[in-house]
């Protein structure tokens, strides 16, 4: 069993703040690493696919760094804006397998 | 596109009753995959495919059984409902090759809201 576990399980910022949360997942057999915005009543959208130790994606202001050596990856949302409202999900892919193992997600509530 | 779509997008079933959540993708995906998400849980495997006639049990398939004939449909079975299984209900399809660098993004659908009382 793949143990891929998300802090902290929510978090309220004011409109404005840059906040960030983290994944982390088995540092054995890395393959890839997802990272999917939830909003609510929609279904999953991919944000990131990281694959290289020291990766850092950047899609508007939401950005992604990989660690697979400690197995955590951060992802950081600057100026938080009430449309970043959304449970962001990770996903460890470990090599040989095209599988998900999905954490429990953060839930961002960006407060105007 | 209509991408990955899934139907009902509601149903509420008794203890006993049987059901098929329909799935379907136009994108040409090889791979299709059902999770459940259960609240504060993430999304959980039940069972995914690597292509028509090849099915896999994923993390928690106890419950349910799947097929797949074609490449655009999996449609997911739920032979005898038990309330365990009251959970939202999401279908997925990504592509991916053999031989190539493929990192499997996957698209969703809208999923399937079962109750079961």
């Amino acid at each position: 069993i793949l143990n891929v576990e998300q802090s902290p399980q929510s978090l309220h910022v004011q409109e404005g703040d840059s906040t960030n949360f983290t994944c982390s997942f088995p540092s054995s057999n890395f393959y890839a690493l997802h990272w999917y915005r939830w909003e609510t009543a929609k279904s999953p959208e991919a944000l990131f696919v990281m694959t290289l130790n020291g990766d850092e994606k950047k899609k508007g202001r939401i950005s992604a760094t990989l660690n697979t050596k400690e197995g955590y990856s951060y992802l950081y949302i600057k100026g938080s804006q009430p449309e970043d409202s959304a449970t962001y999900l990770c996903a460890f892919r470990r090599a040989a397998g095209n599988k998900l193992t999905f954490g429990g997600g953060t839930r961002v509530l960006v407060k105007p | 596109n209509a991408g990955v779509t899934q139907t009902p997008k509601f149903r509420i079933l008794k203890i006993g009753q049987s059901m098929t959540l329909q799935c379907a993708q136009d994108m040409n995906h090889n791979y299709m995959y059902w999770y459940r998400q259960d609240p504060g849980m993430g999304l959980k495997l039940i069972y995914y495919s690597v292509g028509a006639g090849i099915t896999d049990k994923g993390e928690v398939p106890n419950g349910y059984n799947v097929s797949r004939s074609t490449t655009e449909d999996f449609p997911l079975r739920l032979e005898l409902a038990a309330p365990s299984q009251t959970s939202v209900y999401f279908c997925a399809s990504s592509y991916s090759t053999s031989g190539l660098s493929s990192y499997n993004e996957q698209f969703f659908g809208p999923g399937t809201r079962l109750t079961v009382l």
